[in-house]
């Protein structure tokens, strides 16, 4: 149980475009998911927390107009990098936590994205 | 000082021997405590998960809470090549926006054949 999928895993696109990455919790629902992003080697780093129709709360620093974060049912909620630049290129993670579960995340295997 | 203080590593133990990780928080308010595995390129896995103080076992992984010391261990009894990998430690307050974690540095573990 507690299975979380994103897709795609890794995606490569030219600067300028936009990317959008999809989050689902697969055998549970959530109110809540959370985006995270994760430089080589150091700890991840959230970037918004998305409620269920609601707008996302985003961390400070984080411009909410370059990460679009949709949370269209209590089983998935979309990241879109509009406008992508090569420093945008990292490891993006989301999480879900489940209604009623316990208090903790269940975390995606990541999307690798590559800005060129 | 950050609030939650975890040493990156990287620890490296022979196979069978017995890991203890740990971290450090200065926020008395943080009631769940839990240790994510995470492999290279992968996302982190959920492993042990206690709330306040106390031992949790699982398997060869055991939790500890001390809050007194606000102080959080996870050990590995009988370490195998396949716990390779980087451990988070994570914790939250009771009440906040929406189940915020907390993560430590991570330390990356190596368990050699």
């Amino acid at each position: 149980g507690a299975v979380v999928s994103q897709h795609p895993s890794w995606v490569i696109c030219k600067s300028g475009t936009s990317v959008k990455i999809e989050c689902r919790s697969l055998d549970f629902q959530a109110t809540t998911m959370f985006w995270y992003r994760q430089f080589p080697k150091q700890s991840l780093m959230l970037m918004a927390t998305s409620n269920e129709g609601s707008k996302a709360t985003y961390e400070q620093g984080v411009e909410k107009d370059k990460f679009l974060i949709n949370h269209a049912s209590l089983t998935l909620s979309t990241l879109t990098v509009t406008s992508a630049h090569p420093e945008d290129s990292s490891f993006y993670i989301c999480s879900a936590r489940a209604v009623g579960g316990q208090e903790t995340q269940y975390f995606g295997p990541g999307t690798r994205l590559l800005v060129l | 000082q950050k609030e939650v203080e975890q040493d990156p590593g990287p620890l490296s133990v022979p196979e069978g021997a017995i890991v203890s990780l740990n971290c450090t928080y200065s926020n008395s308010a943080f009631q769940y405590f839990m240790w994510y595995r995470q492999y290279s390129r992968k996302g982190p896995e959920l492993l042990m998960y206690t709330y306040s103080s106390g031992n949790k076992e699982d398997g060869r992984f055991t939790a500890q809470v001390d809050k007194s010391s606000k102080y959080i261990s996870l050990f590995i009894r009988d370490s195998q090549p396949s716990d390779s990998a980087t451990y988070l430690c994570a914790m939250r307050v009771l009440y906040n926006q929406g189940g915020k974690l907390i993560f430590g540095q991570g330390t990356e573990l190596s368990v050699k054949p």
